[in-house]
């Protein structure tokens, strides 16, 4: 089992759908929860960090921790083409962090 | 300058070859750690340093190893290539030892033949 599990997708949706996204761990150490966004050819760039459990919203970004559960979400609302990339959850304790297999996302016009 | 820079973008090399990677961290940044990345698959970490010396490892061989120097920029060296190590390395930077906000590279795609 891997210690961090994401469905790598892929999801298809059109434009001003709400996505959401989904990652399973199975360290209860995991302290730190991140949702990167890698868009083709480019490295990840940070979208949500989120300490411990709870909820935490950004603009049509909303990031959920449920440790109880080892359950991280990423909810987009009004989803635009220019979200299509790929998604990466990303988790850590302190050391070095472990990463989802990313969900690739593509939202059509 | 701010942002991450890695270099070079792509190359080419053959079976049991060696490469060296490089990183130009974001300044101020002391920690540098560096990930590979396969087609498909998310970041698997390789190592960190932090102000030039490694403080963490993960499940990679010995013919992986790195330099970090005082001027922000790093390196990641691999010996006796193997097919396998054909991937996206991505460099990554953070504000200190334990940090949890990496800012990361476009990455340099090495492909093995």
């Amino acid at each position: 089992q891997k210690e961090v599990e994401q469905d790598p997708g892929p999801l298809s949706v059109p434009e001003g759908a709400i996505v959401s996204l989904n990652c399973t761990y199975s360290n209860s150490a995991f302290q730190y929860f991140m949702w990167y966004r890698q868009y083709s050819r480019k490295g990840p760039e940070l979208l949500m960090y989120t300490y411990s459990s709870g909820n935490k919203e950004d603009g049509r970004f909303t990031a959920q921790v449920d440790k109880s559960s080892k359950y991280i979400s990423l909810f987009i609302r009004d989803s635009q083409p220019s979200d299509s990339a790929t998604y990466l959850c990303a988790m850590t304790w302190g050391g070095d962090m472990r990463f989802g297999a990313g969900t690739r996302l593509t939202v059509k016009p | 300058e701010t942002g991450v820079t890695q270099s070079p973008t792509h190359l080419i090399k053959t079976r049991g070859q060696q490469v060296t990677l490089r990183c130009s961290s974001q300044s101020g940044h002391n920690t540098v750690s560096w990930y590979q990345q396969a087609l498909g698959q998310g970041p698997q970490f390789i190592f960190q340093y932090y102000r030039e010396e490694e403080n963490g490892r993960g499940n990679f061989p010995p013919r992986f190893s790195g330099l970090q120097f005082p001027n922000y920029s790093s390196e990641l060296n691999v010996n006796a290539l193997e097919l396998d190590d054909s991937a996206l390395y991505l460099c990554a930077s953070g504000e200190d030892s334990g940090a949890n906000v990496l800012t990361f590279g476009a990455g340099s795609r090495l492909t093995v033949l």
